[in-house]
């Protein structure tokens, strides 16, 4: 059964042109993260919500938002899209997002992500 | 600063012993993972290691680290074709709050017959 559920695999959208990914899970975990994978390249994580708190890496650029309505879903937003954002896009759960125990992120299959 | 080294490729026989390599740079790191992604997938937790270890074995795979060195492998067992994917290192450094990981980019495992 899948635990972390992307929707869609694969996403086309035009240069400029708002888009939003989606992330679920039927893990109820604490945390929800989002990861971008350009090609070749070590995913990178955008931001993550612990619980409802959202934390933005300092060099995510502002052109990426998310939102969380509830535990199960996360949504990644896109404002503007450049041809630059072409990439998969990863989202992860884990139950507690602490470091210091042994707590594993689970990675849904990933939205590729292409701009024309 | 934040920074894991690994090799793009490894080529192996079918049969062999496939060792992927990993370097990190951060000594704050708590845990090392080693995730595998097959193709059109996502990333599949395959093994960790806490930092205070020196090896962990999980049937066909051993995980050793060297922390002296900064070091980090992972020995696939009698490699088969079903092996064959991206292999990449991570580490998770604590900094208070939930925390991400960090990756290397990963290495292709290509396996011939």
């Amino acid at each position: 059964d899948a635990m972390v559920i992307q929707n869609p695999r694969y996403q086309v959208t035009q240069f400029g042109k708002p888009v939003t990914l989606s992330c679920s899970q039927t893990l109820n975990h604490n945390v929800m993260y989002w990861y971008q994978q350009k090609s070749s390249q070590a995913p990178k994580l955008l931001f993550h919500y612990y619980d409802k708190d959202f934390n933005n890496e300092a060099d995510t650029p502002d052109n990426f938002q998310s939102r969380r309505p509830n535990t199960s879903f996360c949504f990644l937003d896109i404002r503007s899209p450049g041809l630059g954002d072409a990439a998969m896009y990863l989202c992860a759960t884990s139950r507690y997002g602490l470091a210091g125990i042994t707590d594993t992120q689970y990675f849904g299959p990933g939205t590729r992500l292409t701009v024309l | 600063g934040e920074d894991v080294e690994q090799s793009l490729f490894l080529s192996v026989r079918e049969g062999d012993s496939s060792v992927i390599n990993c370097t990190y740079t951060d000594s704050s790191s708590t845990y090392l993972y080693w995730y595998k992604q097959e193709p059109g997938a996502g990333l599949q937790l395959l093994t960790y290691i806490f930092s205070n270890m020196d090896m962990k074995q999980d049937q066909r795979l051993t995980v050793l680290l060297n922390k002296k060195d900064k070091h980090l492998s992972l020995r696939i067992a009698d490699t088969q074709t079903g092996d064959s994917a991206i292999y990449f290192c991570a580490e998770i450094i604590p900094r208070g709050g939930a925390d991400g990981l960090t990756f290397g980019k990963g290495t292709h495992l290509i396996i011939q017959p």
